[in-house]
């Protein structure tokens, strides 16, 4: 499966988008990009994920790029508790293939 | 409410016993994971289970051991043989080993003194 490149951190005012970047230079044409994201010392929970086409949700929004080499992912009106950890993840097929890497620490300030 | 348990929450033990950590689901889910996290670190897959009766070693297999003897439970055993077995430990299931979506239960941090 493709690896992925994350930002180690970023920050984000509390109101305003967040853009969490990921690049996944490797991906395949079958492989999906999914989106996670951890709470300090709680379980990852699913947050989107898409093939091809730009995908929303009630939570976030995922663009990815035309040649499918990174995507982003949005937050549109962060809040405090978008405070997180947040994982870009490449795969397909198994989860018992995929791989999680060191995501994104996400702040969101006042 | 359908979800994901594990018990306990937090778990001490001294060095050179084994330990078993508890995980189990409500959600007719047929696949099963056992994941390890370090502190400033990615989760990382120790066991998975597609079926009852049937496991899969992962990425860090080495020093534990499973059984999916019933579809709702996935316990997790931490040997002796664990060089560093401190950490949290993270269960998570999917509705069938290619679903989109994993669940995620609250982890047990382990520490081995």
């Amino acid at each position: 499966d493709a690896k992925t490149t994350q930002p180690p951190s970023m920050d984000c005012a509390e109101g305003r988008a967040a853009n969490l970047p990921c690049n996944h230079s490797t991906i395949s044409g079958n492989e999906y990009v999914y989106w996670y994201r951890q709470i300090h010392s709680q379980g990852p929970q699913y947050i989107i994920h898409g093939l091809k086409n730009n995908e929303t949700n009630e939570m976030a929004s995922l663009i990815i790029t035309e040649d499918r080499k990174s995507s982003t992912l949005i937050l549109p009106h962060a809040t405090l508790r978008d405070t997180a950890v947040y994982y870009c993840i490449v795969g397909v097929g198994s989860w018992g293939k995929f791989q999680f890497g060191a995501g994104t620490q996400v702040v969101v300030t006042p | 409410d359908g979800g994901i348990t594990q018990s306990p929450k937090y778990l001490f033990r001294k060095e050179g016993q084994n330990v078993t950590l508890s995980c189990e689901q409500n959600l007719n889910h047929d696949a099963m994971y056992w994941y390890r996290q370090d502190p400033g670190q990615g989760l990382r897959l120790i066991y998975y289970s597609q079926i009852v009766n049937d496991f899969q070693k992962g990425d860090i297999a080495e020093g534990y051991s499973v059984s999916r003897e019933k579809k709702e439970s996935f316990p997790l055993t931490v040997t002796s043989a664990q060089k560093n077995p401190t950490a949290f430990y993270l269960c998570a299931s999917s509705q069938t080993e290619i679903s989109y979506e994993q669940y995620f239960g609250p982890g047990t941090r382990l520490t081995v003194t």
